[in-house]
C-alpha cells in the first residue's frame, strides 16, 4: 500500500472550513484514498473515500488532484466535536487491512 | 443508525490470565477484524476474519492470540496468557462491501 504523509498538527476556527492536505505521491492506479478520524480514544471512524473523482457526502468532501499524487479533506464547517486525529489511508479495493499513520491533529477552536 | 458494540468497555487481568474481548459486529457485515491501539501509539493491525478463517494477520497476532465467531453474531478475540504488554485499547471493526466500521473499544488493563 501506497504510503501517506500528513501534517502533524493544523488548527481551524469554529464555523470555518478545514483543509486537511494529504500526499500520496506513490500510489498506483487500483488503490484508494480512505479518510478516517479518531476522536480522543474513540473506535475510529470513517468519513469518506474515493478513487479519482472528487466526493461529498453529508461529512466532509474529498478533492483528489488529477494526478492523484495529493489530496485535501474539507470539513465544510468545522465545530468544536470535529477536533481529532484525521488519518489518510491509501488502500487498495478490497484489502483486508488498514494501516494506519500518525494522521494529522486537528484542534477547532472556539 | 446499525453500529459496532463491543464489551466490556474495560477489562482488568493479572499477568498470565486469559482474556476474551467480545464484539458484535453489524449483522449483515462479513467481513471483521481487530486493531489495537497502545496508550500514545498508532492504531495497528491484528488479523482479518471471513467465511469461519483468519484472511490475514500480523506479526502481532502470534500464537497467544485467536478469533473465533461462535455464533451468528458474535466475534470474539482470545489472548490466552497475557502479558503487560498486551495492555491496550482493542477494536474491533466489521464491513459489509465498502468500508470498515468501528467499535467503541475495549480498554485492556494488564496488571
Amino acid at each position: 500500500d501506497a504510503k501517506t504523509t500528513q501534517p502533524t498538527s493544523m488548527d481551524c476556527a469554529e464555523g470555518r472550513a478545514a483543509n486537511l492536505p494529504c500526499n500520496h505521491s506513490t500510489i498506483s492506479g487500483n488503490e484508494y484514498v480512505y479518510w478516517y478520524r479518531q476522536i480522543h480514544s474513540q473506535g475510529p471512524q470513517y468519513i469518506i473515500h474515493g478513487l479519482k473523482n472528487n466526493e461529498t457526502n453529508e461529512m466532509a468532501s474529498l478533492i483528489i488532484t488529477e494526478d492523484r499524487k495529493s489530496s485535501t479533506l474539507i470539513l465544510p464547517h468545522a465545530t468544536l466535536r470535529d477536533t481529532a486525529v484525521y488519518y489518510c489511508i491509501v488502500i487498495q479495493g478490497g484489502s483486508e487491512k488498514l494501516v494506519f499513520g500518525k494522521g494529522t491533529k486537528l484542534t477547532v477552536n472556539p | 443508525e446499525p453500529e459496532v458494540t463491543q464489551t466490556p468497555s474495560h477489562q482488568v487481568t493479572q499477568m498470565g490470565q486469559e482474556v476474551i474481548l467480545r464484539c458484535v459486529p453489524i449483522s449483515n457485515h462479513l467481513y471483521f477484524y481487530w486493531y489495537r491501539q497502545i496508550l500514545g501509539q498508532k492504531v495497528e493491525f491484528l488479523v482479518s476474519f471471513y467465511n469461519n478463517e483468519i484472511s490475514e494477520k500480523s506479526e502481532i497476532f502470534d500464537d497467544q492470540f485467536s478469533v473465533e465467531r461462535p455464533d451468528g453474531s458474535n466475534f470474539t478475540l482470545k489472548i490466552r496468557s497475557t502479558k503487560l504488554e498486551d495492555s491496550a485499547m482493542y477494536f474491533c471493526a466489521s464491513r459489509g462491501t465498502g468500508e470498515q466500521y468501528f467499535g467503541p473499544g475495549t480498554r485492556l488493563t494488564v496488571t
